[in-house]
């Protein structure tokens, strides 16, 4: 049974480095064609996909956002971390970690956490 | 990027009606697109893979088609539990990954 809990502080202030973890069992990040990845969601807004860490250990980042994310792996620990440097009132939102994976038809996200509720304000 | 679109925004609908969704890429995706519903509250759940593949668990009253730049989520017979935001999502790039900005199916 694959699950996933993310887990980080509900309150950063603005400038601030919010450190996320994605805890997770039922499958391991060594194997081959697995992912974790990162994805948010404004209140009310749509989602936005984030980063994302493969069994290879290869990272892939948001365009818009690779300057301020950071993602890595502890295998043995089944879990991953994302810092978000540099926090503004619009980061403010419910952050998912989700499982991926490389199938023969493209990426998908198969399996989600609860999401953690992060906001951001002084 | 892959910018994806989807169409409507919103809609309403009742139970028992058959209903529409469109999503269109900003270029070529062949059939790497996906389908998700996230209802109030709760985390997305995967429905639909490469177009057309029912995730497993998912009723056959949800069906996908499409390819190349235009893409549909079908509902054939609308039920209660489907009132949600339905979400596509690109899977074509191997480097950053995209989402449309969501339909959701209200109560008529």
């Amino acid at each position: 049974q694959v699950t996933l809990r993310e887990s980080s502080p509900a309150l950063v202030k603005p400038t601030q480095t919010l450190t996320l973890t994605c805890s997770f069992s039922g499958f391991s990040l060594s194997t081959s064609a697995m992912c974790v990845s990162w994805i948010r969601q404004p209140p009310g807004k749509a989602l936005e996909w984030l980063a994302l860490i493969d069994w290879d250990e290869d990272t892939y980042y948001s365009t818009s956002l690779q300057t301020r994310l950071t993602i890595s792996k502890d295998t043995s620990e089944n879990q991953v971390v994302l810092t978000m440097t540099n926090m503004d009132p619009v980061d403010t939102g419910t952050y998912y970690c989700a499982r991926c994976y490389y199938g023969d038809y493209g990426l998908s996200f198969d399996y989600w956490g609860q999401g953690t509720l992060v906001a951001v304000s002084s | 990027d892959i910018p994806m679109t989807q169409s409507p925004s919103s809609l309403a609908a009742s139970i028992g009606d058959r209903v529409t969704i469109n999503c269109r890429a900003g270029q070529d995706i062949m059939n790497y697109l996906n389908w998700y519903q996230q209802k109030p509250g709760k985390a997305p759940k995967l429905l639909i893979y490469a177009a057309s593949r029912l995730q497993s668990g998912v009723p056959s009253r949800f069906s996908g088609s499409g390819s190349g730049t235009d893409f549909t989520l079908t509902i054939s017979s609308l039920q209660a539990e489907d009132f949600a935001t339905y979400y596509c999502q690109q899977s074509y790039s191997t480097l950053t990954w995209t989402f449309g900005q969501g339909t959701k199916v209200e109560i008529k």
